[in-house]
């Protein structure tokens, strides 16, 4: 079936470094690839998004990249701050309005 | 601009006890609307979707329900909780096209004692 695989689970970082999570995505369909950040006690938000016709998007200190052909994408955050501690989820389109979600990664910023 | 509203913020229910947790989405017609469970430092599971009023697939089988009695309202219910209902419920909407993101409400925690 369709799954997305999140890597690493837990990622710790000194303030002011970057981070990097990576997802692997099974359906070759897939063709929406949104990131969300969640806060403790809150709903996911979502932070950056990227369609299959764009290989990177980025927002200020954040971006996204896809490769189609190996089917992961990855998320960068750049001169990490500690507002940046957080989960955060990579998700892919699947069938019928859905989404497959990765199963999250912890992101610790070290202060 | 659209804005999603769940609540209660937090809830505490005895076992065997009725559940109803109510969301509605402001400013967009005929959203898509979605209920999501995520257990304790876990994942998003999807519980239930709707494209459409009156419209319900559910992808996990358990004691829980969905209704759509209006386009923009989404009610998640049980008649009688069990312990492993504890956790936290989030509702979300996608507008209708492919390839929209989905927004989430603020989420309800539920304690099931």
């Amino acid at each position: 079936g369709e799954n997305v695989e999140q890597h690493p689970s837990t990622l710790s970082v000194q303030e002011g470094d970057s981070a990097v999570i990576k997802c692997t995505y099974s359906d070759s369909a897939s063709n929406y690839f949104p990131w969300y950040k969640q806060e403790l006690g809150k709903g996911p938000q979502l932070i950056i998004d990227i369609r299959s016709n764009v290989g990177e998007k980025k927002d200020q200190r954040i971006a996204v990249t896809l490769n189609k052909t190996a089917k992961h994408f990855s998320l960068h955050i750049t001169e990490t701050q500690p507002e940046d501690s957080a989960v955060y989820f990579c998700a892919a389109s699947g069938s019928n309005y859905q989404l497959i979600w990765g199963a999250g990664t912890k992101l610790i910023i070290k202060p | 601009s659209q804005t999603i509203h769940q609540w209660p913020a937090t809830l505490v229910q005895p076992v065997g006890s009725p559940l109803s947790l109510e969301c509605t989405v402001e400013g967009t017609s005929n959203p898509n609307l979605y209920w999501y469970r995520q257990a304790a430092g876990r994942g998003l599971q999807l519980l239930f979707y709707s494209v459409g009023i009156g419209q319900i697939s559910s992808e996990v089988p358990q004691n829980l329900s969905a209704s759509r009695p209006q386009d923009r309202q989404f009610i998640l219910s049980s008649k009688k909780l069990l312990l492993s209902d504890s956790g936290f419920y989030l509702c979300a909407w996608m507008g209708g096209s492919y390839n929209s993101p989905l927004h989430f409400g603020n989420g309800t925690r539920l304690t099931v004692t």
